[in-house]
């Protein structure tokens, strides 16, 4: 059960975009259109972003875009705000544990 | 308000036990499966066990399997994780998850609404 791969850290300025990659398998990112992204403030609890790969949930806000190429998936946050500095962790469903899910390790945003 | 509320964490020598609870409210809890996720301390997040809506479905990670059981009283609306046998790297934060609803199907594997967790520490 092997962990997706994300950058550790990534930063950007205010009002800039930064992109964070999520590297998998065909067993999972590849395979499916079932990528999320969760976004967690220290001391808090994560919270849905992104789901189906591009698709977000209400309430959050439109900056937040996700998308896919073969192995590897992406989420993009446009116009950074303070707000947004925070860890992201990308998941997937995979064929490997059935009701299981698998997350990458994390990456910590830097709004500087 | 869907809400999960999460206890029975607590300090514990290794080899120790303990049972998790996650009160569910809000919503047809019987209907949903559920999830526990962990956190080690300073660390990414760890899916740890699912158990389908009736309970009669369940799977763990292979880090766990053998030590832990997840269940569940859908009549009290209420989930459990018994840990056993517990191993400093069981030190985390332990989320109970419930799945999102899209287009009017549960997905497991997209969870929308967590607790806000139970603290497992594992010292001697």
């Amino acid at each position: 059960q092997s962990a997706l791969t994300q950058p550790a850290s990534v930063s950007g300025s205010p009002g800039q975009s930064i992109t964070i990659s999520c590297s998998g398998t065909s067993s999972d990112v590849g395979g499916y259109n079932y990528v999320s992204w969760y976004q967690q403030h220290p001391g808090k609890a994560p919270k849905l972003m992104i789901y189906d790969v591009t698709n977000r949930p209400s309430g959050v806000s439109s900056r937040f875009s996700g998308s896919k190429s073969g192995n590897a998936a992406s989420l993009t946050i446009s116009g950074l705000q303070a707000e947004d500095e925070a860890d992201y962790y990308c998941s997937s469903y995979t064929n490997n544990i059935p009701l299981g899910v698998v997350f990458g390790g994390g990456t910590k945003l830097t709004v500087l | 308000e869907v809400q999960l509320v999460e206890s029975g964490g607590a300090l514990v020598q290794p080899g120790g036990s303990l049972r998790l609870s996650c009160a569910a409210s809000g919503f047809t809890f019987s209907t949903y499966a559920m999830s526990w996720v962990r956190q080690a301390p300073g660390k990414g997040l760890e899916w740890v066990s699912g158990i389908s809506g009736t309970g009669g479905s369940t799977r763990y990670a292979d880090s766990v399997k053998g030590r832990f059981t997840i269940s569940r009283d859908n009549s009290n609306n209420t989930l459990y994780l018994q840990v056993k046998s517990l191993r400093a790297e069981d030190t985390a934060v332990y989320y109970c998850a419930k799945p999102a609803m899209v287009r009017g199907v549960i997905i497991y594997y997209y969870m929308d609404v967590w607790g806000k967790g139970t603290t497992v520490t594992v010292s001697s």
